[in-house]
């Protein structure tokens, strides 16, 4: 059964440094997703993607977040310049119809 | 903006059914989900069901949608020590036909199925 795929499973970075959180959404979903849980709270929304461009996007998602599908493959969230408060678990989702499918996160942890 | 509760703990024992409850606000939600979330792993779907549906039956899970009081419950039949975990509800008013509609996912908190032998 095709999944959506995460990479790294876990990184730790220092305030200040910029991420790039990968996803290999399933292959033939055209709506891809970013969210995130920090630490015993909520999955929190952060943003969706569709047809090469942001499609919608919560007050989590600011100027130091930014989304890209480099290529046919392939969909990162990045994040400029970290801080504390953005150690979290990152989840990747993909949708074809009315479902979204979840990739098994990237627990982020910012020093 | 929209908002989804749970209650955060569900204590049941293994072979008796458990029914984990969720109210959310949004009046144009379409669609509402479950998700299972296992100790250190991601979201698992679980189903789904429509807001002009009232039931949808799946093996051992059943969930009722009482729209007029917005409110959604999942039943899991002759609960498992392997269903432990953390239930999340979650909804969304997307359009499938017209395309319009909010795309992301409102959650709950999640509730922790706690499985008594």
């Amino acid at each position: 059964e095709p999944e959506v795929t995460q990479t790294p499973s876990h990184q730790v970075t220092q305030m200040g440094q910029e991420v790039i959180l990968r996803c290999v959404p399933i292959s033939n979903h055209l709506y891809f997703y970013w969210y995130r849980q920090i630490l015993g709270q909520k999955v929190e929304f952060l943003v969706s993607f569709y047809n090469n461009e942001i499609s919608e996007k919560s007050e989590i998602f600011d100027d130091q977040f930014s989304v890209e599908r480099p290529d046919g493959s392939n969909f990162t969230l990045k994040i400029r310049s970290t801080k504390l408060e953005d150690s979290a678990m990152y989840f990747c989702a993909s949708r074809n119809q009315e479902t979204q499918y979840f990739g098994p996160g990237t627990r982020l942890l910012v020093l | 903006g929209e908002d989804v509760e749970q209650s955060l703990f569900l204590s049941v024992r293994e072979g008796d059914s458990s029914v984990i409850n969720c109210t959310y606000t949004d009046s144009s939600s379409t669609y509402l989900y479950w998700y299972k979330q296992e100790p250190g792993a991601g979201l698992q779907l679980l189903t789904y069901i429509f807001s002009n549906m009232d039931m949808k039956q799946d093996q051992r899970l059943t969930v009722l949608l009482n729209k007029k009081d917005k409110h959604l419950s999942l039943r899991i039949a002759d609960t498992q020590t392997g269903d432990s975990a953390i239930y999340f509800c979650a909804e969304t008013s997307i359009f499938l036909n017209s395309g319009g509609g909010a795309d992301g996912l409102t959650f709950g908190k999640g509730t922790h199925l706690i499985i008594q032998p």
